[in-house]
């Protein structure tokens, strides 16, 4: 998989939107990108993926740059239960591709 | 998920014993996976399975084994666990979803084991 660059931490106040970043310059024209978060010790949960198109679900919107270089995950009103570290992830998408997760960003929403 | 239970949720053992945790699920998937985190770090693969008769080093397989012995269940083992091996497991089931955004496999992950080597 592709190697992604995501911040550390973030720091989002409760109720506004949080703008999760990822750097991804060498995606290559097979590969989604993938976003799971994981809260404190729990297994981690997918969100969302997309290739090129902008995407949307009930729990997050993943913006995705024309030249697929970078992304953002949106949570459009953060709530103190989306404190958790975001793991950005590309991927090919087969059905026998594995998920190769980084440190992620440890987002967190203060009230 | 409740669909995906793993046992023990903790364990401590010494050096030299032989571990097994267990995994279980539900979902009647056919893809399964074994992960371990430590502190501060990402998960990586262990050992992955796509079907009952399918059996796949991961990223950092060395001195971990793996059993599939039913499409519901896979577990891993530590012949002889050692300090560094002390870390947080996780297994995930996945199936192949083909949409018209391609084939995808959302993985589903269990709670976690703790396993503490003395």
């Amino acid at each position: 998989d592709a190697k992604t660059t995501q911040p550390p931490s973030m720091d989002c106040a409760e109720g506004r939107a949080a703008n999760l970043p990822c750097n991804h310059s060498t995606i290559s024209g097979n590969e989604y990108v993938y976003w799971y978060r994981q809260i404190h010790s729990q297994g981690p949960q997918y969100i969302i993926h997309g290739l090129k198109n902008n995407e949307t679900n009930e729990m997050a919107s993943l913006i995705i740059t024309e030249d697929r270089k970078s992304s953002t995950l949106i949570l459009p009103h953060a709530t103190l239960r989306d404190t958790a570290v975001y793991y950005c992830i590309v991927r090919v998408n087969s059905g026998y591709s594995t998920l190769t997760f980084g440190k992620g960003t440890m987002l967190l929403v203060s009230p | 998920d409740a669909d995906v239970t793993q046992t023990p949720r903790n364990r401590i053992t010494k050096t030299g014993k032989r571990i097994m945790l267990e995994c279980s699920q539900t979902k009647g998937h056919d893809r399964m996976y074994w992960y371990r985190q430590d502190p501060g770090l990402g998960l990586r693969l262990i050992y992955y399975s796509f079907d009952v008769k399918d059996i796949n080093k991961g990223e950092i397989s060395d001195g971990y084994s793996v059993s599939r012995q039913a499409q519901a269940k896979f577990s891993l083992s530590l012949e002889s666990a050692i300090p560094n091996q002390t870390a947080l497991y996780f297994c995930a089931t996945s199936d192949s979803l083909t949409t018209g955004t391609g084939t995808y496999n959302e993985q589903f992950f269990g709670p976690g084991t703790r396993l503490t080597v003395l």
